[in-house]
């Protein structure tokens, strides 16, 4: 059992806009802006989308989007394209011993 | 262009142990501390381990602890991962990850630990 909660799946046609949550403790999301959101693309590493809650690295096109409220992440994907179809993961700071803690992963499926 | 490389991974016997490696380059790697994340065959990610810049503080998850010893070699940008007493479910592809302000952003392309007698 993951340490953060995504829902399993997500869909969207193309055009649309998808929003994937994820939901974690005071411990974690709720106790740091360090949240972040990863894509993997099947037998591919994971790649950095969003972080410190919000904030996008240099290449990730302006459709993806994150926020965060209380114990509660989100991330929004706009102008959903093809090339989105793949696996996202949560993830968050969780300070003391543990570091870093990730969610189950949500397959973002592209109709 | 931040670059890490896993090599180790392969078939061990439960209760055997292995050794894995990540070479590091494109970035100052006595700048970071570095980690180590699992990904079991169809499922999520799974953070390992971390260690800081000089190797003085290491922190592992706890249903490995006991099993694990994160080590690294500034001399030569590399970082290691001995795993003890592996049973099954810790077959999985391990990925070397560099740990930047408050979380992993840069990941290796992973090497796969399988488990089976």
């Amino acid at each position: 059992q993951s340490a953060l909660t995504q829902p399993p799946s997500a869909s969207g046609s193309p055009g649309q806009s998808v929003t994937i949550s994820c939901t974690g403790t005071s411990s974690d999301i709720g106790g740091y802006n360090y949240v972040a959101w990863y894509q993997q693309h099947p037998g591919k590493a994971p790649k950095l989308m969003i972080y410190e809650v919000s904030k996008r690295p240099s290449g990730v096109p302006d459709r993806f989007s994150g926020s965060k409220s209380g114990n509660t992440a989100s991330l929004t994907v706009s102008g959903l394209q093809a090339e989105d179809e793949a696996d996202y993961y949560c993830g968050s700071y969780a300070g003391g011993n543990i570091h870093w803690v990730f969610g189950g992963g949500t397959k973002l499926t592209v109709l | 262009e931040v670059q890490l490389v896993e090599s180790g991974g392969g078939l061990v016997q439960p209760g055997g142990s292995l050794r894995l490696s990540c070479a590091a380059s494109g970035f100052t790697f006595t700048g970071n501390w570095m980690s180590w994340v699992r990904q079991a065959p169809g499922k999520g990610l799974e953070w390992v381990a971390n260690i800081n810049q000089d190797g003085s503080e290491k922190y592992y998850v706890d249903s490995m602890k006991g099993r694990l010893i994160i080590s690294r070699d500034n001399a030569v940008n590399s970082l290691f991962l001995q795993m003890n007493s592996l049973t099954a479910e810790d077959t999985a592809v391990y990925y070397c990850a560099r740990w930047g302000h408050y979380l992993i952003d840069y990941w290796g392309q992973g090497t796969l630990v399988t488990v089976s007698s």
